[in-house]
């Protein structure tokens, strides 16, 4: 079946650190790949997105790349900020989107 | 244009009631889905619908739990006789297209079940 591990938290890191979440899918095909994050109490966000093999999602200097050979898209960012705080999550499209389980990212100064 | 609204924000239910949530999709949209969030499970797919149409509910508990989006009108996610195991976040999200685009999300309704 089609299913998203994304590594658990929390992660807890110093404000311009380097940030990586891993995210490995399980799919049928070439589905699009996400990455969605949530503020404190609010809905969730579209942050990036890759449509195929080899593309590089990237906003807010966050990026992803579309691994087929490891069918990965791990999300990384050089410089962290306090704002960068919330739930990640990484998602595959099929009918609707099928997430992981979510990581928090908390970000001190 | 305005985005995915969701009402009630909150909703508390005793045991046995029923709740109904709203979703009105985003200007252009005719594609709603609906998530449930649980503390530590992340978001789980629930139903998908277009108008009119139930396209695919292979997320939806068997019993209890209904789904609709008529002609006219906000979608609704429906749970009759609540139990405290329903106390949840739901998010409704709407597309334009069924494909491979993005999801727009509401900022959800938080039910609670005394």
């Amino acid at each position: 079946g089609n299913s998203v591990t994304q590594m658990e938290g929390p992660v807890t890191l110093s404000e311009e650190a380097f940030l990586t979440i891993n995210c490995t899918y399980t799919a049928t095909g070439y589905p699009s790949l996400f990455w969605y994050v949530q503020y404190p109490g609010e809905g969730l966000q579209l942050l990036l997105k890759a449509t195929k093999a080899d593309d590089k999602g990237s906003n807010k200097g966050f990026e992803a790349t579309y691994r087929k050979e490891t069918t990965s898209f791990h999300l990384e960012k050089g410089s962290v900020q306090v704002s960068d705080s919330a739930v990640y999550f990484c998602a595959l499209r099929r009918t609707a989107l099928i997430f992981g389980k979510g990581t928090t990212l908390s970000v001190s100064s | 244009n305005a985005g995915v609204m969701q009402n009630p924000r909150h909703l508390v239910r005793r045991r046995g009631q029923e709740a109904r949530l709203r979703c009105s999709p985003m200007k252009g949209h005719s594609h709603v889905y609906w998530y449930r969030q649980l503390p530590e499970e992340g978001l789980k797919f629930m139903v998908y619908l277009q108008k009119e149409n139930i396209i695919d509910e292979s997320g939806m508990p068997k019993e209890r739990f209904s789904a609709e989006f008529p002609k006219e009108g906000p979608s609704i996610l429906r749970i009759q006789q609540v139990v405290r195991g329903d106390s949840a976040a739901y998010f409704c999200a709407s597309s334009p297209t069924d494909n491979t685009g993005e999801l727009f999300f509401g900022e959800g309704s938080r039910l609670t079940v005394l």
